[in-house]
């Protein structure tokens, strides 16, 4: 699985959108983009996934460069209930696939 | 969204003692369950993958003999920390997938084992 490197920490205003990046400059032409995040002391949730095109969902947005080298996770309006480790990870799918887990950003959400 | 649950949500036993967490997927039938540990301000480490009626396999460094797991059925599965010490206090979950969409991985809400 491609390595991934984040930001150790973001903080964002309620009400904004905050933007986390995360860069996988050697991702593979099969592995795709998978974003969780974990609430403290709670188990990771799932948020969204992409391969090379933008995603959306009721959560969040996905932006994947053209060379898909780099993404950004977009909440487009954070809450204080946002605040949480948000965790990048690439890898292909299939049986053999597995969900490890980097370091992530924190991201605090203030008022 | 789909539910794994853990039981106990957290724990504390005596140096020396077997500890067995319980992992159970209730809204579906999982075929691969994964056991991860964290210690406090780190990320997760992934112990193991087991399937259904299949040996476990362990990442590099996870001591099978220390950490056994059992895929019993495909909704339950339990990992016991055997001989548990103090420094095998940690934050431990799972996860479950019923098939292979990655992005269909539940995860448990954790148990703290806290070995005195």
């Amino acid at each position: 699985d491609a390595k991934t490197t984040q930001p150790p920490s973001m903080d964002c205003a309620e009400g904004r959108a905050a933007n986390l990046p995360c860069n996988h400059s050697t991702i593979s032409g099969n592995e795709y983009v998978y974003w969780y995040r974990q609430i403290h002391s709670q188990g990771p949730q799932y948020i969204i996934h992409g391969l090379k095109n933008n995603e959306t969902n009721e959560m969040a947005s996905l932006i994947i460069t053209e060379d898909r080298k780099s993404s950004t996770l977009i909440l487009p309006h954070a809450t204080l209930r946002d605040t949480a480790v948000y965790y990048c990870i690439v890898t292909a799918p299939g049986t053999a696939s597995k969900l490890t887990f980097g370091t992530g950003t924190r991201l605090q959400v203030t008022l | 969204g789909a539910v794994v649950s853990q039981h106990p949500s957290r724990v504390i036993c005596k140096s020396g003692t077997s500890v067995k967490i319980e992992c159970r997927s209730l809204d579906f039938q999982a075929t691969t369950m994964f056991w991860y540990r964290q210690f406090p301000k780190q990320s997760l480490m992934l112990m193991a993958t087991s399937n259904e009626g299949s040996k476990a396999t362990y990442e590099q460094g996870v001591e099978k003999d220390k950490f056994l797991i059992n895929h019993a059925s495909l909704t339950l599965s339990t990992l016991t920390v055997t001989s548990a010490h103090p420094e095998d206090s940690s934050f431990y979950i799972c996860s479950a997938r019923p098939g292979l969409a990655v992005e269909t991985q539940y995860f448990g809400p954790g148990t703290r084992l806290l070995v005195l």
